[in-house]
């Protein structure tokens, strides 16, 4: 039973450009998402996390917006840039006491230079 | 200061050979989580360990897998009698603290092939 869904495996993005992921739930229980970014042949790199009491959270180019009545969340990149190249996992924890993460699918973002 | 150390990071094993995947937490952290990718998939959580403990391996299937965290040494996941469906990406995590999922530092991961 896939508990978080990533319904976009690839999305392609001209450098300069927005990238939107979108990621959704379905367990009620979920207050706590985070993105992982991963390269090929590494391990997922924490990129941003929001919490149910909030609806945005924003870091440098990147935004996570949080939409608690749809199960929904999305990650912005802008601009984005050739780096930002990588497969996106959309992760969600019932946060207290929670020992582990419920991991989307991925997407593979690709920005075109 | 090193990050979470995985090796190997490739291990080919034949059908019904045994594997043994070690991770090292970050300095401080004595929270381990262990997550495996099967291809096209997302991570998966396994099992989760304090020294000597595991507090949690409700992600762990009921045969032929185990896992430690000794007192000493790294954390191991065991896989005895592998099958081709045991080939997967395995990723062990670290956190200083216990339902420390915003505290996750993922090793590099080591790719089990069976062939």
């Amino acid at each position: 039973d896939q508990q978080v869904k990533q319904n976009s495996p690839s999305l392609s993005v001209q450098e300069g450009r927005i990238s939107i992921l979108n990621c959704d739930y379905t367990n009620s229980m979920f207050d706590y998402f985070l993105w992982y970014k991963k390269y090929p042949a590494e391990g997922p790199t924490f990129l941003i996390s929001i919490s149910s009491i909030k609806d945005k959270n924003e870091d440098g180019r990147f935004t996570v917006f949080l939409n608690k009545s749809a199960k929904h969340l999305s990650l912005h990149i802008v601009p984005s840039q050739p780096g930002d190249s990588a497969v996106y996992f959309c992760a969600a924890s019932a946060r207290t006491g929670a020992n582990n993460l419920f991991f989307g699918t991925g997407t593979r973002l690709t920005v075109i230079p | 200061n090193a990050g979470v150390m995985q090796n190997p990071r490739h291990l080919v094993r034949r059908r019904g050979q045994e594997a043994r995947l070690r991770c090292s937490p970050m300095k401080g952290h004595s929270h381990v989580y262990w997550y495996r990718q099967l291809p096209e998939e997302g991570l998966k959580f396994m099992v989760y360990l304090q020294k000597e403990n595991i507090i949690d391996e409700s992600g762990m299937p009921k045969e032929r897998f185990s896992a430690e965290f000794p007192k000493e040494g790294p954390s191991i996941l065991r896989i005895q009698q592998v099958v081709r469906g045991d080939s997967a990406a395995y990723f062990c995590a670290s956190s200083p603290r216990a339902g420390g999922v915003d505290g996750y530092t993922f090793g590099s991961g080591t790719r089990l092939t069976v062939v």
